[in-house]
């Protein structure tokens, strides 16, 4: 396994449109976390999977984002009406571990979203 | 709520100078927190991680104790390299979420 993997790396695209990512996290790992990343700040939490099931979601995510992990392998992350506000690095890491989030977290390359 | 307030950057070093990135933190309960690098170009990885208090967390030369007292978790490092070069980002969790520093730029010049 070569780590976790997201898709695309880049996308750029034009407010009001709809915009889907993917991850696929360490094959072993139950657990799967979503967070965005701005310039010259730390990544924000977002939501976090334990298996299949979505166990918590931050105030940042709003209406417009859904995320979804159906098997409990790969996840989506998907914008609806986009925002110029949106731009941002969307990273995903994953862990394994029967509990507590103490388990060292992966993270994958990120996908940079711009919107124009 | 909980939160990370990390030493603003840039941080520049010369070779094998002391480095110290301050990190200190608010949160109920008990965290677990950890020090994040990212090298150019790459993604976050874990540099090191102290789950109780007084833990210390040591990887790379790099070390940070983590002191309840003070609700600090300083990265130190005796002598950097320029490979040392990169984003150091402080991070706790006490529970389902993770909460991240803002980051410090370190160049480290020959």
């Amino acid at each position: 396994d070569t780590g976790v993997s997201q898709d695309p790396r880049h996308k750029i695209t034009k407010r009001g449109q709809n915009v889907t990512f993917r991850c696929d996290p360490i094959s072993e790992h139950n657990r799967l976390y979503w967070y965005r990343q701005t310039l010259g700040q730390g990544p924000e939490f977002l939501t976090y999977f334990q298996n299949e099931a979505q166990l918590e979601k931050s105030r940042l995510l709003s209406d417009r984002f859904s995320a979804e992990r159906p098997k409990g392998s790969f996840s989506t992350l998907e914008i609806q009406r986009t925002e110029q506000g949106d731009s941002a690095m969307y990273l995903c890491a994953s862990s394994s571990g029967p509990g507590g989030l103490s388990y060292e977290q992966y993270f994958g390359p990120g996908t940079r979203l711009t919107v124009t | 709520g909980d939160s990370v307030t990390q030493m603003e950057g840039p941080v520049t070093l010369s070779e094998e100078a002391f480095l110290t990135i301050n990190c200190t933190y608010t949160a109920t309960g008990y965290p677990s927190l950890f020090w994040y690098v990212q090298y150019p170009g790459e993604g976050l990885q874990l540099l090191l991680k102290a789950t109780k208090a007084d833990d210390k967390g040591s990887n790379k030369g790099f070390e940070a104790t983590y002191r309840k007292e003070t609700t600090s978790f300083h990265l130190e490092k005796g002598s950097v390299q320029v490979s040392d070069s990169a984003v150091y980002f402080c991070a706790l969790n006490t529970g389902n979420q993770f909460y991240f520093g803002t980051g410090t730029s370190l160049t480290v010049i020959p």
